[in-house]
């Protein structure tokens, strides 16, 4: 079992619709979650973090986490074309050599169709 | 200000040749890190520079590769002996001291072993 989970889809919703990204780890060490949006031929982009269970709302963005059942959330409201991308989830922990290290999921690839 | 940068963009290479990737962090970001993504893979963790500390190495794939970083500024990923199954993004990161959660990525590399 790889220690992230990520459905890579593709999805594909209409616009000013809810996304829903998700996904699932088994390591229960990580203790920062993060989502990054990365758009074709580009680096990652953070779009938003957390360290504790619960949600964080970041305009129509949300990222939900429940560390009791090991699984992670991105929403987006009213969602754009604009929001057309790939979303990776990632998770970090003590590496044990000195420094915390990312544990990325494969990343969704979401289309929104006008 | 200035992003990430990293050089080249685009490289093509021989199955046995040598090849050198750039990255220019940001300034003053004292951390920098190296991942690669394969063709539909999450990102996979390389190396680890943090200021004048020893690199975390954990995640370099075998002896071939390797990486400098020159005080708190430009890194150089070298892989040598290359082979087919290298053929991946190479993306690089920079944070301010050791903020794993707020890394900054550059565009990558996008290094194609024939």
């Amino acid at each position: 079992q790889k220690e992230v989970e990520q459905d890579p889809g593709p999805l594909s919703v209409p616009e000013g619709a809810i996304v829903s990204l998700n996904c699932t780890y088994s390591n229960s060490a990580f203790q920062y979650f993060m989502w990054y949006r990365q758009y074709s031929r580009k680096g990652p982009e953070l779009l938003m973090y957390t360290y504790s269970s619960g949600n964080k709302e970041d305009g129509r963005f949300t990222a939900q986490v429940d560390k009791s059942s090991k699984y992670i959330s991105l929403f987006i409201r009213d969602s754009q074309p604009s929001d057309s991308a790939t979303y990776l989830c990632a998770m970090s922990a003590y590496s044990g050599a000195g420094s915390y290290q990312l544990t990325f999921g494969k990343g969704t690839k979401l289309s929104v169709i006008p | 200000g200035a992003g990430v940068s990293q050089s080249p963009s685009n490289k093509v290479t021989e199955k046995g040749k040598d090849v050198e990737l750039r990255c220019d962090p940001i300034s003053g970001h004292t951390a920098l890190y190296w991942y690669r993504q394969r063709l539909g893979q999450g990102l996979e963790f390389l190396i680890y520079f943090q200021g004048n500390s020893a690199p975390d190495k954990s995640g370099l794939p075998s002896d071939r590769f390797s990486a400098e970083r020159t005080g708190e500024s430009v890194s150089t990923l070298t892989i040598q002996r290359t082979q087919q199954e290298d053929s991946a993004v190479y993306l690089c990161a920079s944070s301010l001291g050791g903020n794993i959660e707020t890394q900054y990525f550059g565009p990558g590399t996008r290094l194609l072993v024939l």
